[in-house]
């Protein structure tokens, strides 16, 4: 998997947006880029996940641009709630390496929302 | 649904002592992996399964051994638990090996002492 780098503490007021960015300069063709969420005393949840452009959920926005080479997860108007570890990740969902790709994270960001 | 079940929950080892934790997932997955969670540390990988019958280490498999005992099921193992296993361990599957869209249990929280 290619390694990303993130950073690794965010703080925000509630009520603002939030964009959290990931590097990921030696992104594969077949690579897609997934966003997880991680919330004190709970396993890590699947937020978004895209492969160039923008997508959007109910949850968050995922921004791509042309070159790949970096991904930016963006949080609209957040809560307290929203206080979580994010996690970056770049792989290939497996199409394309037989199935055996390790699914590996690193630190994340760990964004504090403040009232 | 339940998705990905954990147990135990909780558990307090004394050095030395063996433990299995245990993993089941519903959701017809052909992949399973165990991570390890430590402050400040992220997730790490302890070994995967990535469909029934097989088995592969990841970044920190040593003083762990794992079993695929069917589909549904990953169990790992702490044969000799030492203090530096204390840490949350996390199950998760996934449709495939390599599927960045996983999906992981609540959790347990292991504490050797």
């Amino acid at each position: 998997l290619a390694k990303t780098t993130q950073p690794i503490s965010m703080d925000s007021y509630e009520g603002q947006e939030v964009n959290i960015t990931c590097s990921h300069n030696n992104i594969a063709t077949n690579d897609y880029i997934t966003w997880y969420q991680q919330f004190p005393s709970q396993g890590p949840r699947f937020i978004i996940q895209g492969y160039k452009t923008k997508v959007t959920n109910e949850v968050a926005s995922l921004f791509i641009p042309a070159d790949r080479k970096s991904s930016t997860l963006s949080l609209p108007r957040v809560s307290l709630s929203d206080t979580a570890v994010y996690y970056c990740l770049v792989g290939d969902k497996g199409l394309n390496s037989g199935g055996y790709q390790k699914v590996t994270f690193g630190i994340g960001t760990k964004l504090q929302v403040i009232p | 649904n339940a998705g990905v079940t954990q147990t135990p929950k909780f558990q307090v080892l004394k050095t030395g002592q063996s433990m299995t934790l245990q993993c089941a997932q519903d959701m017809n997955h052909n992949s399973m992996y165990w991570y390890r969670q430590d402050p400040g540390m992220g997730l790490r990988l302890i070994y995967y399964s990535a469909s029934e019958g097989t088995t592969d280490k990841g970044e920190v498999p040593n003083g762990y051994n794992v079993s695929r005992l069917n589909k549904r099921e990953f169990s790992l193992r702490l044969e000799s638990a030492a203090p530096s296993q204390t840490s949350v361990y996390f199950c998760a599957s996934s449709t495939r090996g390599g599927d960045t869209e996983a999906f992981f249990g609540q959790g347990t929280r292991l504490t050797v002492v």
